[in-house]
């Protein structure tokens, strides 16, 4: 089994819709969660920074994370056509890398929104 | 991209040659780290550096070296390029402090064909 499973998609979708990405994960040191976009052609950009569970909000853009289910989400509401990229989630843990930065990322999963 | 630069964004070279990419930030973090994109595999850590000749290894640094002589300045180096290396090689940096250096901040990348 993976570490980090992301479901690469692609997916697609209208406009305006609501987008659900989700990540699991096996292993429970993992205490800071994150979601990158990554547009073609570019560097992940960080949208989103979690640690230990609970709901994040920012705009348009709520992040959960259920450490008992070990499964994290990322909901995107009144998907616009720019939210199209890749979204990578990512985690680490204090005796998992992390303080070093070291970050266990999912495979991404391609996202498009269509006008 | 947040005060990052790295050079140079495109390189071809052939089986058996020298490579040398190189990063460079405006932001006086800590921590620089070097990272390479591959389908199917995802972000995969290289080595990192946590301060001046500071560096340690990460996941896939096989056939790769890194040295940091400057703050601003990560170089890695690929001492007989095999086609195995090629890739997107992204350099990140974070603030090294605590929680905030598991926020990472990425370059545009440089993309490395073997051939």
């Amino acid at each position: 089994q993976k570490e980090v499973e992301q479901d690469p998609g692609p997916l697609s979708v209208p406009e305006g819709a609501i987008v659900s990405l989700n990540c699991t994960y096996s292993n429970s040191a993992f205490q800071y969660f994150m979601w990158y976009r990554q547009y073609s052609r570019k560097g992940p950009e960080l949208l989103m920074y979690t640690y230990s569970s609970g709901n994040k909000e920012d705009g348009r853009f709520t992040a959960q994370v259920d450490k008992s289910s070990k499964y994290i989400s990322l909901f995107i509401r009144d998907s616009q056509p720019s939210d199209s990229a890749t979204y990578l989630c990512a985690m680490s843990g204090e005796n998992y890398g992390g303080s070093q930065g070291n970050l266990i990322f999912g495979k991404g999963t391609k996202l498009s929104v269509k006008p | 991209d947040a005060g990052i630069t790295q050079s140079p964004r495109h390189k071809v070279t052939e089986t058996g040659t020298p490579v040398t990419l190189r990063c460079h930030q405006t932001e006086n973090h800590r921590y620089m780290y070097w990272y390479r994109q591959d389908p199917g595999h995802g972000l995969r850590l290289i080595h990192y550096s946590y301060g001046v000749k500071d560096t340690d290894k990460g996941e896939v640094s096989d056939g790769y070296s890194v040295s940091r002589s400057k703050t601003e300045d990560f170089l890695l180096t690929l001492e007989s390029a095999t086609s195995s290396q090629t890739s997107v090689y992204f350099c990140a940096i974070s603030e090294g402090r605590g929680m905030a250096n598991e926020k990472l901040f990425f370059g545009s990348g440089t993309q490395l064909s073997v051939l």
